[in-house]
């Protein structure tokens, strides 16, 4: 079967860096793609990986290693606003999206 | 980015009563539309999986009796809820995607059922 894996909560202080890893197994690959989603909001788009590496864009970088099925997305100089829910998805053979279940990130003061 | 447009974005309904929402892709041809619904400080949980001209995925648990989904055509696709109870109040979000791009979200309908 296909399946992504992230950690359901996690916490950070204000300013810090903090690092959300998503694992996956599915039938093919053709990208990886990291989305914020606010309580109450629609997902908004964060980053897309389909080589190997790190994809960098201001404080959010995505990193992505196709042979250990593994991904993370790394979050710095953190901010009371990234409090979200952060998701990993994975496009299959097919092309069709696989979500994980998301990782609720708690940043506090 | 493209741009997704669902329709209502609130809806207050009568038990028993159906309510269709509508998700447009607006400015390119979404050969896959997806369905999401999510309770309350849950994580997004996907209902079916809806490509233009054929029939709906649905995944597992869901309905497809209740939760009615067409996609006639590259950009528009329908989730009908049909016979709607309380316990059916939920977020319900679409995306458009086709094979070189993201997933496009809409932005959402609430849907409370009375």
């Amino acid at each position: 079967g296909q399946n992504i894996d992230q950690p359901t909560e996690m916490t950070a202080t204000e300013g810090a860096i903090v690092q959300i890893n998503c694992t996956y197994q599915t039938s093919g690959f053709n990208g990886l793609f990291w989305y914020q989603q606010h309580a109450g909001e629609a997902p908004t788009f964060l980053s897309y990986n389909v080589l190997d590496g790190l994809e960098e864009k201001g404080r959010f970088s995505s990193f992505l290693s196709r042979s250990k099925g593994y991904s993370y997305l790394l979050l710095k100089e953190l901010q009371m606003k990234d409090s979200a829910s952060y998701l990993c998805a994975v496009k299959d053979s097919n092309y069709q999206l696989i979500w994980g279940a998301g990782t609720k990130l708690i940043i506090k003061p | 980015g493209a741009v997704v447009s669902q329709h209502p974005s609130r809806v207050i309904c009568k038990s028993g009563t159906s309510v269709k929402i509508e998700c447009r892709s607006l400015d390119f041809q979404a050969t896959t539309m997806f369905w999401y619904r999510q309770f309350p400080k849950q994580s997004l949980m996907l209902m079916a999986t809806s490509n233009e001209g054929s029939k709906a995925t649905y995944e597992q648990g869901v309905e497809k009796d209740k939760f009615l989904i067409n996609h006639a055509s590259l950009t528009l696709s329908t989730l009908t809820v049909t016979s709607a109870h309380p316990e059916d109040s939920s977020f319900y979000i679409c995306s458009a995607s086709d094979r070189e791009t993201e997933a496009f979200f809409g932005q959402g309908t609430r849907l409370t059922v009375v």
